[in-house]
């Protein structure tokens, strides 16, 4: 299994700001990826962090709306670039990890733009 | 495009029902199926994943099968408990490989009274 962190777990921002979310692995792992989840809605890929290349995004997502980072195999950030109230969702990392490949998430990140 | 759909969108039960939670996709070409439970404010957590080779898997009081040529999938819950209060998601892992990239359905928010 794996155990995901994630800072902050909430926010409010201002129209106009970005916000960084980090997510932390307790275990090396290959895939990470960014999900959003809007209100009242399901849960979408945002993007595939890709270790030491750019990142993999989803059509309808764009790298200069949500820059993410991939370090090192245990810890990644996604920005929520330039916020609208639209921009308010909560933002899940997840990781592939353990034997029968499993699809683990952190606890998200719920933001709020005002 | 791959759709999953989850009937019914809520349920409520006294304590103590077997109860039967409904996942469906449109593409049987899947790579893996995973249940989650997500509770108010919180992350998910991961249920049971079965791979498109298998027909069914158990943990505990919960049991999912899978019938790819039909497209469906279900959660059976036994003796249900207040504690199994919570919305439970179905996502499919589409594809010939395990890309992560998971399509969720919209839930279903089961609310189990005492």
């Amino acid at each position: 299994s794996a155990v995901i962190s994630q800072k902050p777990s909430r926010d409010i921002c201002q129209r106009g700001t970005s916000l960084t979310i980090q997510c932390q692995v307790d275990s090396q792992v290959t895939m990470m990826f960014w999900y959003r989840q809007q209100p009242g809605q399901s849960l979408t890929l945002i993007a595939t962090a890709n270790q030491g290349s750019e990142a993999t995004y989803e059509s309808g997502f764009v790298i200069d709306k949500f820059p993410i980072s991939r370090p090192n195999l245990t810890f990644s950030t996604l920005t929520v670039s330039n916020m609208s109230p639209e921009d308010s969702s909560i933002y899940l990392c997840s990781v592939i990890a353990g034997g029968p490949e499993t699809q683990y998430f952190g606890p998200g990140t719920r933001l709020l733009v005002l | 495009k791959q759709e999953v759909t989850q009937i019914p969108a809520a349920l409520s039960v006294p304590e103590g029902e077997n109860l039967v939670l409904n996942c469906s996709f449109t593409d049987s070409a899947i790579y893996n199926l995973q249940w989650f439970r997500q509770d108010p404010g919180k992350g998910l957590t991961s249920l049971l994943l079965i791979q498109s080779s298998q027909r069914e898997q158990t943990s505990g009081r919960l049991n999912a099968s899978l019938d790819k040529s039909s497209g469906r999938s279900t959660l059976y819950i036994a003796a249900s408990q207040p504690g199994d209060s919570a919305t439970y998601l179905c996502a499919v892992n589409g594809g010939s490989s395990n890309t992560g990239k998971l399509i969720f359905g919209q839930g279903t928010t089961l609310q189990v009274k005492p």
